[in-house]
Parts: structure tokens; C-alpha cells; sequence
């Protein structure tokens, strides 16, 4: 198994603060995306990169994909009561988006 | 748009009972997935099912059986309940081409 090392896994912040959430691997992967859950729901894809390199946004979020393509990272702007979550990477590709390897995914508190 | 729906949300288990986790999707997709999620742990794929009449071994199958009974629906078995089968079980689907996958809301099962 290929594993996806996410960190940190717990963050607590205040309102209007910054934070960036790390995913890292030792092999190259196709694909990655990222996940945020809810407490009670499953987890809601938020965006799959696919270039070395790339660069995706998401209104406050702001997704990037390592040139390597061993890495990725999700940074929140000015965060939100409502950003709470957890947040995970899952590397898959192809034919396999749905047989994902998952990180262990960050704890984000956002205090008002 | 109901989406993914797992029954049932809730279950208790004495070790060695058996049960059956259901799934249904009303999207038309190709693929179903069972998941298991685990504190610090992510999810881990348990079985999968890319088409209708196929099913093959996730990450974790052992202690656990899988039917694609037909397109919309994928159930999970636990034939012989064991505490290390406490878990949260995220049934999920995918459409044949395309990266996204939908997840249920989950179901809570423990094994005393």
C-alpha cells in the first residue's frame, strides 16, 4: 500500500486566520484529490488535480499539486466557523478513481 | 436527488452475529464502493464493484462479503461480527467515466 501522510492532523485556529494542510507521499501518483467531511456525513470531493504543478482555487481554498506530483497542499484564507471539517487527501487515477488511498485525514477547528 | 443511501444508519452487534449493510444509488453508476473509516486512519477500501455482475477485494476484505445485486444496489455482509469490524462503513458510487465519487452518510456499527 502506498501511503498518503497527512499533517497536521489536528488544527484549531481562530477566525480570519490562515492554514495550509500537507499531503505527502514517497511514490509519484496520477491524481490526487481532496476531501472535507462533516461530523455525521460522508465525505464531499472538493477538487482533483492532475498536473504537475497545477493550481486549482476554490473560493477561499487554494489547492496545489507538487511538480513531482508527490505532494499536495489545501490553504484556507481568512477561515471560517463554517471551514470546520475534516480534510483529506486520497491519491487514486484512471480507471481507479473510486479505489482510493486515503490520508489520515486534518481535524480543523475554526474558533468565532 | 437522494444520491447514496445506507441502511442501517445505527447497529449494535454481539461478537459472532451476522448482518448485511445496505446500499442503493439512483445516479445510473457503474461503480459502488464500501469503505471503512477508522479514527486516524482515513478509509480504507473494503470491496468494490466496477460494473454490474463484478465485485472484487478492496484493502480490507477479509471477514467481510459483498453482492452487486443489481445496478443501483451493493451490499456489504459481515458474516461473523468481530470487535475489530467496529467502524464506520461509507458506501460510495462513480459513474462509469469521470473522477468524482458520492459517498453515503455513513453507518455506525459497533460489535460488543
Amino acid at each position: 500500500t502506498q501511503l498518503l501522510e497527512q499533517s497536521p492532523q489536528f488544527l484549531s485556529i481562530q477566525e480570519g486566520e490562515n492554514l495550509t494542510v500537507y499531503c505527502n507521499s514517497s511514490s509519484v501518483f496520477s491524481s490526487l484529490q481532496w476531501y472535507r467531511q462533516e461530523p455525521g456525513e460522508g465525505p464531499v470531493l472538493l477538487v482533483t488535480v492532475v498536473t504537475g504543478g497545477e493550481v486549482k482555487k476554490l473560493k477561499r481554498l487554494t489547492f496545489q499539486f507538487g511538480d513531482a506530483r508527490k505532494d499536495s497542499s489545501l490553504h484556507i484564507t481568512a477561515a471560517q466557523p463554517g471551514d470546520t471539517g475534516l480534510y483529506l487527501c486520497a491519491r487514486g487515477g484512471g480507471t481507479s478513481y473510486g479505489k482510493l488511498t486515503f490520508g489520515q485525514g486534518t481535524i480543523l477547528t475554526v474558533h468565532p | 436527488n437522494a444520491g447514496v443511501t445506507q441502511t442501517p444508519k445505527f447497529q449494535v452487534l454481539k461478537t459472532g452475529q451476522s448482518m448485511t449493510l445496505q446500499c442503493a444509488q439512483d445516479m445510473n453508476h457503474n461503480s459502488m464502493y464500501w469503505y471503512r473509516q477508522d479514527p486516524g486512519m482515513g478509509l480504507r477500501l473494503i470491496y468494490y464493484s466496477a460494473s454490474e455482475g463484478t465485485t472484487d477485494k478492496g484493502e480490507v476484505p477479509n471477514g467481510y462479503n459483498v453482492s452487486r445485486l443489481n445496478k443501483r444496489e451493493f451490499s456489504l455482509r459481515l458474516e461473523s461480527a468481530a470487535p475489530s469490524q467496529t467502524s464506520v462503513y461509507f458506501c460510495a458510487s462513480r459513474a462509469g467515466s469521470g473522477n468524482t465519487i458520492y459517498f453515503g452518510e455513513g453507518s455506525w456499527l459497533t460489535v460488543v
